[in-house]
């Protein structure tokens, strides 16, 4: 069966450091791949997503950026963290009826 | 471009009784999906329930049904015998079926169960 799993859960970080978070898939193979963000109140906006290696599009301009370096691996990336960036990022991977399965969820902190 | 609107931030239910949480949308599309997510305090979210706007019969998984009006572009979601364990944020979500897949959620709505 398939799973996802995403990785910090928790990050705190400074404003203007790095930031990378990461996303793997396994069990199924070429999936189309989600990067949302979930702020109160405000329900899910999706950042990126990738339908393959290499390949990423950008639903919103912001400070964020993503990768996809292997089929099953999502990254999130940022090289200098706004407080703005602060809330819960979700992963997800989409069937081809468009259901989507997440990950646990990273909850980033930007003080 | 195509919206979805969840009314109530916040529903309350007693134990074993029924409740119905509200969601429209709209689109200039024919064809589409409808979901239904679920996100415990746990935080992951999974899905509850999707309905593809072709059918005319509402979707069911066990106490989990829809109510889709298409013409009034409504899908709201029944739960019936609600349990403690349905305590969660619940999303409307809405897909045009193109090939990146990219869905479409409301604001959620915050579903309290009182035992």
């Amino acid at each position: 069966s398939q799973t996802i799993h995403q990785w910090p859960a928790t990050l705190v970080q400074p404003v203007g450091s790095p930031l990378s978070l990461e996303c793997t898939v396994e069990g199924t193979s070429n999936p189309n791949l989600y990067w949302y963000r979930q702020a109160a109140g405000r329900g899910l906006q999706l950042l990126f997503y990738s339908v393959g290696i290499g390949q990423i599009s950008s639903e919103v301009p912001q400070n964020l950026s993503a990768s996809r370096p292997q089929d099953r691996q999502f990254i999130l990336s940022s090289k200098k963290l706004l407080l703005s960036d602060s809330g819960f990022y979700l992963c997800a991977w989409a069937t081809s009826t468009g259901e989507l399965f997440f990950g646990e969820g990273s909850r980033l902190t930007v003080l | 471009a195509q919206t979805v609107t969840q009314s109530q931030p916040e529903m309350s239910v007693q134990e074993a009784e029924t409740v119905t949480l509200s969601c429209t949308y709209d689109t200039s599309e024919s064809d589409y999906y409808l979901f239904w997510y679920k996100q415990p305090p746990s935080r992951q979210m999974i899905l509850v329930i999707r309905q593809e706007a072709y059918k005319q019969q509402n979707a069911t998984e066990n106490r989990f049904s829809v109510n889709f009006q298409k013409a009034a572009k409504s899908f709201s979601l029944k739960i019936s015998d609600s349990q403690l364990g349905d305590a969660a944020m619940y999303f409307c979500a809405y897909w045009d079926g193109g090939s990146q897949g990219n869905l479409i959620f409301g604001k959620g709505t915050k579903l309290s169960v009182k035992p």
